[in-house]
């Protein structure tokens, strides 16, 4: 496509409920990357992918945050029995590969947890 | 680990002045570094990045950095900002296959 997309664009969830947050890259990129952004902080690394491979997810807070790329384009973040410190802006970013290539960033997904 | 302190959480200016947004980072490794823009309700975009040589690095929409090794700065600067400028920046640096981002500076740009 375009540009990164990501789906929902906002999410209201209750505690404990598992939310599922969608990330749609560049066609042509092969590293895909995971972010939290809590309010009035820059984006923290949660995990990335180079295809379907992640080599480094040392970022996901706990094991209730997984993350796939099961064909080496579209990637999922699910939060399993949300807290409400998860609440936060997720973003994703794509780019051809190695931290010295330009990350295109998507408009994330608002997370609210009641 | 590398860090990133972005000196100032907000920066007011009137249009057409000149801007300077300041970022430290601490690494005792050869990095990478970014500055990235957020308008509202907008992804980040790539304003500029320092990956070797010249130390001075043009951007987009005029804006350019300073990479000093020796002060481990690599402040953003602008000669005359717009109304359009208005948005948050975030300084980043690269750490093995990740980016470390800074708390962001917020432009206000007023008439």
């Amino acid at each position: 496509g375009a540009g990164v997309s990501q789906s929902p664009r906002y999410k209201v969830t209750k505690r404990g409920q598992d939310v599922t947050l969608r990330c749609d890259p560049i066609s042509s990129h092969a590293t895909l990357y995971w972010y939290q952004q809590a309010l009035g902080q820059g984006p923290e690394f949660l995990t990335y992918f180079n295809y379907e491979a992640q080599p480094d997810k040392s970022g996901l807070p706990s094991d209730r945050f997984s993350a796939e790329r099961p064909e080496g384009s579209i990637s999922t973040l699910t939060i399993q029995r949300t807290e409400q410190r998860d609440s936060a802006m997720y973003r994703c970013a794509s780019s051809l590969g190695g931290v010295q290539e330009t990350q295109y960033f998507g408009p994330g997904t608002r997370l609210l947890v009641l | 680990a590398q860090s990133v302190t972005q000196l100032d959480s907000q920066v007011p200016v009137f249009e057409e002045a000149p801007v300077e947004l300041r970022c430290n980072y601490s690494s005792s490794v050869s990095v990478y570094l970014f500055w990235y823009v957020q308008y509202p309700n907008q992804g980040l975009q790539l304003l500029l990045k320092y990956l070797s040589g010249s130390t001075l690095v043009k951007g987009i929409n005029g804006f350019e950095a300073e990479f000093n090794k020796s002060q481990t700065s690599f402040h953003l600067r602008k000669p005359s900002v717009h109304i359009s400028d208005t948005a948050e920046y975030f300084c980043a640096v690269s750490n093995r296959n990740k980016l470390v981002f800074g708390a962001g500076t917020i432009l206000r740009v007023k008439s």
